[in-house]
């Protein structure tokens, strides 16, 4: 069965550290994968997303994500935190035809001053 | 900057009762999603319309749930009656292409969604 599994429910960080937050996937071929971030009673809003071709993908707001097909894994990077990414942030698969995305469970950052 | 608009954003029913939520697409999106997010968890698809057409619903509990894309633009999604465990965010998306074999996969676009709490 297809899956998205983030291992890390919370992690909290002080502000200008470093972030690395996990996504594993396991899907029969490789997928397309997503990052998405969600504000409190927000909607989703997508970070970045990879298709093919190179596995180091930027996205907004000074992401990052580097996709190991030998780990199956992408996980989503920024060398220095802002008190205003605090969100939860999702990882998201997706097939190559219909369309639907399977999220994981969500990572929940906080930020300290 | 187009939008995927929903309404109401909240809403507030007892068990038992009829409720229902309108989304309103990106215009010119053909494909539409309404997912279900439970608190703490990520979303989970319960409908995909291609059109006016269900794709997938396989998800979709329905002998309660009913989704309708009548004129392929708008979609309402009810729930009769509503029980407890149907509380959660109610999340709708749209792309610009989609389909049941092939194609290029499209960014979805997500509403902000409606907070359901059913008492």
């Amino acid at each position: 069965a297809q899956s998205v599994t983030q291992p890390d429910i919370h992690i909290t960080v002080s502000e200008g550290a470093s972030l690395e937050l996990r996504c594993n996937y396991s899907y029969g071929a490789t997928p397309y994968l997503f990052w998405y971030v969600q504000s409190p009673g927000q909607g989703l809003q997508l970070l970045l997303k990879y298709f093919s071709g190179d596995t180091l993908v930027q996205g907004i707001k000074g992401f990052e994500a580097e996709f190991k097909r030998s780990q199956s894994s992408f996980n989503l990077r920024k060398p220095s935190v802002h008190w205003s990414d605090a969100a939860e942030y999702f990882c998201a698969a997706g097939g190559t035809s219909y369309g639907k995305l399977t999220f994981g469970q969500g990572t929940i950052l906080t930020v300290h001053p | 900057e187009a939008e995927v608009a929903q309404s109401p954003r909240y809403k507030i029913t007892e068990k038992s009762q009829a409720v229902a939520f309108w989304c309103d697409p990106i215009s010119g999106h053909a494909t539409l999603y309404w997912y279900r997010q439970i608190l703490g968890q990520g979303p989970e698809l319960l409908v995909q319309f291609q059109d006016e057409s269900v794709v997938d619903d396989s998800q979709l509990p329905k002998d309660r749930f009913s989704a309708e894309r009548l004129k392929g633009v708008d979609s309402t999604l009810k729930i009769q009656p509503a029980e407890l465990g149907d509380s959660a965010m109610y999340l709708c998306a749209s792309s610009s292409q989609g389909g049941t074999s092939g194609g290029t996969y499209n960014e979805q676009f997500f509403g902000p969604g409606t907070r359901l709490t059913v008492l």
